[in-house]
């Protein structure tokens, strides 16, 4: 049973052109995450949803929009892709309650801007 | 400041013996979390142990503890009899506060078990 999903799992475009990773859970969790890992494999938040609502939004271009359709669901559309834009994009969940919120990570997708 | 510092960018083991894996974490606040993440050559990141702020033992999960100093702020990672497997890059990260709150990660160790 896959419990953090993503779409696609590699993704190579050129500059300039619009693309969207989709991301789905089913571990019942009302919180997801999008985050960034770069090519020397740093970790950064972009952003989270909370029961479909917008709570974190680090400094990030808005070329990149994020979007929650329900809660097992976090989509990202990015613009006019860069080439800085290439790196491995992680989802993640948890659930609230508790100390721990352990959070939990999809596949990746690599993302590769030509 | 660095939030998360892990001070080993790579680190080897050999089959079977136990490693040490370092993580030094900054915060002013009372309540937080630690976390270790694994991350092998296929990608995929793999919680592995967790350690509240307020817990008074050690967090353990089967080969994997976690050698906590508040008054020192160290999370160290222990894994025990390492396995081949075991090679991978390892994530130390904090949740500062309560609440839904994003992960802030350290730059990894990468460790290599040989046989």
């Amino acid at each position: 049973d896959t419990a953090v999903s993503q779409t696609p799992k590699y993704l190579v475009t050129q500059m300039g052109n619009d693309k969207s990773i989709k991301c789905e859970q089913n571990l019942g969790h009302d919180t997801m995450y999008w985050y960034k890992q770069d090519s020397k494999k740093f970790l950064k938040i972009m952003f989270s949803y909370n029961n479909k609502e917008l709570i974190i939004n680090e400094t990030v271009p808005n070329r990149f929009s994020p979007k929650s359709p329900d809660k097992a669901h976090l989509n990202l559309h990015i613009n006019s892709l860069e080439l800085g834009d290439s790196a491995v994009y992680f989802c993640a969940s948890s659930r609230a309650g508790g100390n721990q919120e352990t959070q939990y990570f999809g596949p990746g997708t690599r993302l590769l801007v030509l | 400041a660095q939030k998360i510092t892990q001070t080993q960018p790579g680190m080897f083991v050999q089959e079977k013996e136990a490693v040490t894996l370092d993580c030094t974490y900054d915060t002013s606040d009372q309540s937080y979390g630690l976390f270790w993440y694994k991350q092998p050559s296929s990608g995929e990141m793999i919680f592995l142990i967790y350690q509240g702020s307020y817990d008074e033992q050690n967090a353990t999960e089967g080969r994997y503890s976690l050698n906590f100093q508040k008054a020192r702020k160290s999370a160290n990672l222990v894994i025990s009899a390492s396995q081949l497997g075991d090679s991978a890059m390892y994530f130390c990260a904090m949740r500062e506060g309560s609440g839904r709150r994003a992960l802030t990660f350290g730059s990894g160790t990468r460790l290599q078990v040989q046989p």
